[in-house]
């Protein structure tokens, strides 16, 4: 079955440092891979999403995930952040009829 | 646009006791998919509907069942609750299974004790 790895539990980063947040998942073929966060109080929504095509994608609030297939990774960046980014971060992929298997997530803590 | 609601917001239940959660999907929505969520976890699929019919189910016990209704609003109704049920229970809705634009409800969040 798959399974999605986030190694990151906490990260603690100060204002304008630069993210990255490791996504693994476990086998390959045709993957369809999400990020979504969770912002304290606030429902799960979609930072971005890969079907095909460009490796690099672009999401919103200036987020961006690479699919690097033969590494099983779908790593999220940033390259500046800010206390406003102080959230749960989820990696996720679909599989037969589970439509998101989703990674344990990464608390990310913005400090001034 | 409506988004995803999901009611009671909190809830605190006795072991033993059973438990019914509700969903209204987003306008135009007709699948609905229902999470548990354990503190410091990522969310977990328990099964998805899609008018009416249950269409896949996870890790599961039976005691975990559920019903999707003609406005595509869903129940998700767990018996005989157990301590390790205590969780944040997330719903999502998409326009079929193979669109992947779910829109998540904020959740309720179960407590067991």
């Amino acid at each position: 079955a798959q399974s999605v790895s986030q190694h990151n539990h906490h990260v603690i980063l100060s204002e304008a440092a630069s993210l990255e947040l490791g996504c693994n998942y476990s086998y390959g073929g045709t993957v369809n891979l999400f990020w979504y966060v969770q912002y304290p109080g606030q429902h799960l929504q979609l930072l971005l999403k890969y079907f095909s095509g460009d490796p690099l994608v672009k999401g919103i609030k200036g987020f961006e995930a690479e699919f690097i297939k033969s590494k099983f990774s779908f790593n999220l960046r940033k390259p500046s952040v800010q206390w406003s980014d102080t959230a749960e971060y989820f990696c996720a992929v679909p599989e037969g009829n589970t439509p998101l298997v989703f990674g344990k997530g990464t608390r990310l803590s913005v400090i001034a | 646009e409506t988004g995803v609601t999901q009611s009671p917001t909190h809830l605190i239940k006795t072991r033993g006791q059973q438990v019914t959660l509700r969903c209204s999907s987003q306008s135009g929505h007709n699948t609905v998919s229902w999470y548990q969520q354990a503190l410091g976890q990522g969310p977990q699929f328990i099964f998805q509907y899609y008018r009416e019919e249950e269409n896949g189910r996870g890790n599961f016990p039976p005691r975990f069942s559920g019903l999707q209704f003609p406005n595509y609003s869903s129940e998700l109704n767990v018996n005989a609750l157990e301590l390790d049920d205590s969780a944040l229970y997330l719903c999502a809705s998409s326009q079929g299974t193979a669109n992947y634009g779910y829109t998540f409800g904020s959740g309720t969040r179960l407590t067991v004790v």
